[in-house]
């Protein structure tokens, strides 16, 4: 149960767009539209942002938006701010009913 | 209010056992797929098991034969119950509601921690 793939970092400078990638198979993000994304700050439990690939939970903001193309999968979140700071991580649903998540992304807000 | 609140975690040495608890509030577990995530320290997220509401379970190939996830309605909490522990599986271990549909979990509790250690 290999994990998705995702870049150790990504930086951008306050106002900016950034976009992280997660990289998955044709068994989880290519079979299924089952893609989920959390923001994680330390010490802190994760916090689910967009999910089913695209679809923003009640509350969360719309500088952050999915999408996905094959086997990738995209997290972009538009007008950066400070508060952006912190982990996030990729999901998705496998063909074995299993979940995998990647290995994480750390932003940071220069 | 949905809450989710974990209980259990601790120091354990290799090939013991512990039962993690996780009491949900504003919601029936038995309606809903429950899922146990576990994050080693510095780590990343790691799947560890779900149940669904008509009962099935499933494993992560890390922990299975070793974990059981189980619940009771009655009292409206999930288990985690982990034999033969080895110090791979020491991290924090989050219990988290399933969304939407399958696989997103939105709601999350705040974590044991459980430090399999000699």
């Amino acid at each position: 149960q290999s994990a998705l793939t995702q870049p150790a970092s990504v930086s951008g400078s306050p106002g900016q767009s950034i976009t992280i990638s997660c990289t998955g198979t044709s068994t989880d993000v290519g079979h299924y539209n089952y893609v989920s994304w959390y923001q994680q700050y330390p010490g802190k439990a994760p916090k689910l942002i967009i999910y089913e690939v695209f679809n923003r939970p009640s509350g969360v903001s719309n500088r952050f938006s999915g999408s996905k193309s094959g086997n990738t999968a995209s997290l972009t979140i538009s007008g950066l701010q400070a508060d952006d700071e912190a982990d996030y991580y990729c999901s998705s649903y496998r063909t074995d009913v299993s979940v995998v998540f990647g290995g994480g992304t750390k932003v940071t807000v220069l | 209010e949905v809450q989710l609140v974990e209980s259990g975690g601790g120091l354990i040495q290799p090939g013991g056992s512990l039962r993690l608890s996780c009491a949900a509030s504003g919601f029936n577990v038995s309606s809903n797929y429950i899922n146990w995530v576990r994050q080693a320290p510095g780590k990343g997220l790691e799947w560890v098991s779900v149940i669904y509401s008509v009962g099935s379970t499933y494993y992560a190939d890390s922990v299975k034969g070793r974990f059981t996830i189980s619940r009771d309605n009655s009292k409206n909490t999930l288990y985690l119950q982990m034999n033969s522990l080895r110090a791979e599986d020491t991290a924090v271990y989050y219990c988290a509601r399933g969304g939407h549909s399958y696989g997103d979990f939105d709601y999350w509790g705040q974590g044991t921690l459980v430090t399999v250690s000699s």
